[in-house]
């Protein structure tokens, strides 16, 4: 079945890159995502990356996607108290298809 | 700013209640998804509507239902309200198949 695995937590020093993993399991999957949510409010798309790139550079994210491994990363550049939030992994199989979603990282900056 | 509104943003019921929840979206914006999620997990894909008609759904039970309008806007109905059903939904649209999805802010549902 459809799953999207990522970790639960992480914590990284201000003004440090964060990297944030995530893996899943459909071979259809043609996009993948990364959703940021901020305490009460709701989804914001940071970016976004087709199955047939390797990565995509936007500002300070970068993503990388190792589509032999199933596996998806987000690296934020100079992490700022701005970007403590939960970021959400996910994927769908065309553009507005259904978005299935991993349970979220949540990230906590450090002074 | 996403263009997709929804309302109320926040509600409480009552077990064995009926809801429904509203979404507005961008002129142009065919698709619309709506998703829920469960606190500390992430969204669950309810279903999706295209051009008013349902387009796929989820491992939703049939109490919840959707309508989606001419003019862009959608709802999201529940009946039978159980203490499971707390959960903030969110709404999602795009037009056609060429752009991303976006979502709205979502309404915070309270079951007591």
């Amino acid at each position: 079945g459809e799953d999207v695995e990522q970790s639960l937590f992480l914590s990284v020093r201000e003004g440090d890159s964060s990297v944030i993993n995530c893996t899943y399991t459909d071979s259809s999957s043609t996009y993948l995502y990364w959703y940021k949510q901020e305490p009460g409010a709701g989804l914001q798309l940071l970016t976004y990356i087709f199955s047939n790139m390797d990565m995509k550079q936007d500002q300070r994210l970068t993503v990388l996607l190792n589509k032999k491994d199933k596996h998806l990363s987000l690296r934020i550049a100079d992490t700022q108290t701005g970007d403590s939030a939960i970021y959400f992994c996910a994927e769908s199989e065309e553009r507005d298809d259904k978005i299935i979603f991993g349970k979220g990282t949540r990230l906590h900056i450090l002074p | 700013e996403t263009g997709v509104t929804q309302s109320p943003t926040h509600l409480i019921k009552t077990r064995g209640q009926q809801v429904t929840l509203r979404c507005s979206s961008q002129s142009g914006h065919n698709t619309v998804s709506w998703y829920q999620q469960a606190l500390g997990q992430g969204p669950q894909f309810i279903f999706q509507y295209y051009r008013e008609e349902e387009n796929g759904r989820g491992n939703f039970p049939p109490r919840f239902s959707g309508l989606q309008f001419p003019n862009y806007s959608s709802e999201l109905n529940v009946n039978a309200l159980e203490l499971d059903d707390s959960a903030l939904y969110l709404c999602a649209s795009s037009r056609d198949r060429d752009q991303p999805q976006h979502f709205g802010d979502g309404t915070r549902l309270s079951i007591l």
